[in-house]
């Protein structure tokens, strides 16, 4: 079965900080994505950012890198020069190949001090 | 905004009740999808249609069905209502291509009293 797990339910940091949100996966398919997902106090969710499991190069959007370590199955998000816009909800999920599904974590509430 | 449009927003109603909630994909998208959001379960897969065919299903309750019409819009019905399932109720959508990312729509918040 696939798990993911955020160990930080919650994280403060000050404005323009870079901050990084942790992600372990457990899975024992070798073709998996990665995602994660942001979760303002309106409810919607936003997809940041997407990771491949045969990506070689970390992905990037804009602000955000995903720190992508295989060995370690670790996914963890890089938020660079944080805004007060990002606090929010981030959930990290994952794919497998064959299923359609996203499997998420538990989620990690970020706050930004101005 | 993602594209994909989900009425009603908010939903009160009383147990032992039937509610259908309303999804409608974002342009192009055959696949939806319905996951579950509460405190104690955090959000979980329910069911996903690929046009208009069930093609995966979750942790979805006997009391709740759903299914995907021509037009490609999707309903989820949630009958005999309990106040567990007080929760909010995403619907996604994603091309069947490329790296498979799901869109999520606002989403609607059940009430069960």
């Amino acid at each position: 079965a696939q798990k993911i797990t955020q160990t930080q339910p919650g994280m403060f940091v000050q404005e323009k900080e870079a901050v990084t949100l942790d992600c372990t996966y457990d899975t024992s398919d070798q073709s998996y994505g990665l995602f994660w997902y942001k979760q303002p106090s309106s409810g919607e969710m936003i997809f940041l950012i997407y990771q491949g499991s045969y990506d070689e190069q970390n992905a990037t959007e804009g602000r955000y890198s995903l720190n992508f370590q295989k060995a370690r199955k670790s996914a963890n998000l890089v938020i660079s020069a944080s805004q007060l816009g990002d606090s929010a909800m981030y959930f990290c999920a994952m794919r497998v190949q064959g299923a359609q599904k996203l499997v998420f974590g538990q989620g990690t509430r970020l706050t930004i001090n101005p | 905004d993602s594209g994909v449009t989900q009425t009603p927003k908010h939903l009160i109603t009383a147990t032992g009740q039937r509610v259908t909630l309303r999804c409608s994909p974002r342009s192009g998208d055959l696949s939806v999808y319905w996951y579950q959001q509460s405190l104690d379960q955090g959000l979980q897969f329910l069911i996903q249609y690929y046009n208009g065919e069930e093609r995966a299903k979750g942790n979805i309750l006997e009391r709740f069905s759903a299914q995907q019409f021509p037009d490609l819009h999707s309903e989820l019905n949630l009958s005999s209502l309990e106040l567990g399932d007080s929760a909010l109720y995403f619907c996604a959508s994603s091309v069947p291509t490329g790296n498979n990312e799901q869109f999520f729509g606002p989403g609607t918040r059940l009430t069960v009293l």
